[in-house]
């Protein structure tokens, strides 16, 4: 069965540094998100992205996070400078169709990234 | 505003039937979810409502939706071991995005 992939399983990274997290969405999937889960609370939404653009996005979702799709398989989220705060884990998810009908979302199975 | 509350917790003993529940604030949901999550493993679609329904089974599971209360329910009929896990609510409107509850961890002790 297709599924979500997403690398790597656990990030370490040091306050003011760089990340990027992976995920391969299912192939034929035309629609990709990233969600976080900081620990005991909600699951967050932070960006939907298709056709090459970011279609919608909160308001956790600022300068400091881009997306991209660097190629027919990849779809990545980057931090730019981390804060302690992006501590959380991350998920991604895709989905073959959108918007008002029925669109079952697919899971990855997160990223947990700790910012010492 | 956007708000879907669970409680934390729930037990219940091998065999029972367990019911999740789920509150949510905003009445112009368009679809309402239940996700389920295993230790070390992404978010499971387990079922889905649309708003116009009251009530959804599928095999174990059935869903009841009361749209006055704006409250939503999962009962697990025959609730087994495999079952323990921690189970989102979800609701989505006219986008895209899921909006989720915190989750509620099911144990099932034998």
């Amino acid at each position: 069965e297709p599924e979500v992939t997403q690398t790597p399983s656990h990030q370490v990274t040091q306050m003011g540094q760089e990340v990027i997290l992976r995920c391969v969405p299912i192939s034929n999937h035309l629609y990709f998100y990233w969600y976080r889960q900081i620990l005991g609370q909600k699951v967050e939404f932070l960006v939907s992205f298709y056709n090459n653009e970011i279609s919608e996005k909160s308001e956790i979702f600022d300068d400091q996070f881009s997306v991209e799709r660097p190629d027919g398989s990849n779809f990545t989220l980057k931090i730019r400078s981390t804060k302690l705060e992006d501590s959380a884990m991350y998920f991604c998810a895709s989905s073959e169709l959108a918007g008002e009908l029925h669109n079952e979302q697919f899971f990855g199975p997160g990223t947990r990234l700790t910012v010492l | 505003g956007e708000d879907v509350e669970q409680s934390l917790f729930l037990s219940v003993r091998e065999g029972d039937s367990s019911v999740i529940n789920c509150t949510y604030t905003d009445s112009s949901s368009t679809y309402l979810y239940w996700y389920k999550q295993e230790p070390g493993a992404g978010l499971q679609l387990l079922t889905y409502i649309f708003s116009n329904m009251d009530m959804k089974q599928d095999q174990r599971l059935t869903v009841l939706l009361n749209k006055k209360d704006k409250h939503l329910s999962l009962r697990i009929a025959d609730t087994q071991t495999g079952d323990s896990a921690i189970y989102f609510c979800a609701e989505s409107r006219d986008t895209d995005k899921l909006i989720f509850g915190t989750g509620t961890r099911l144990q099932v002790f034998p």
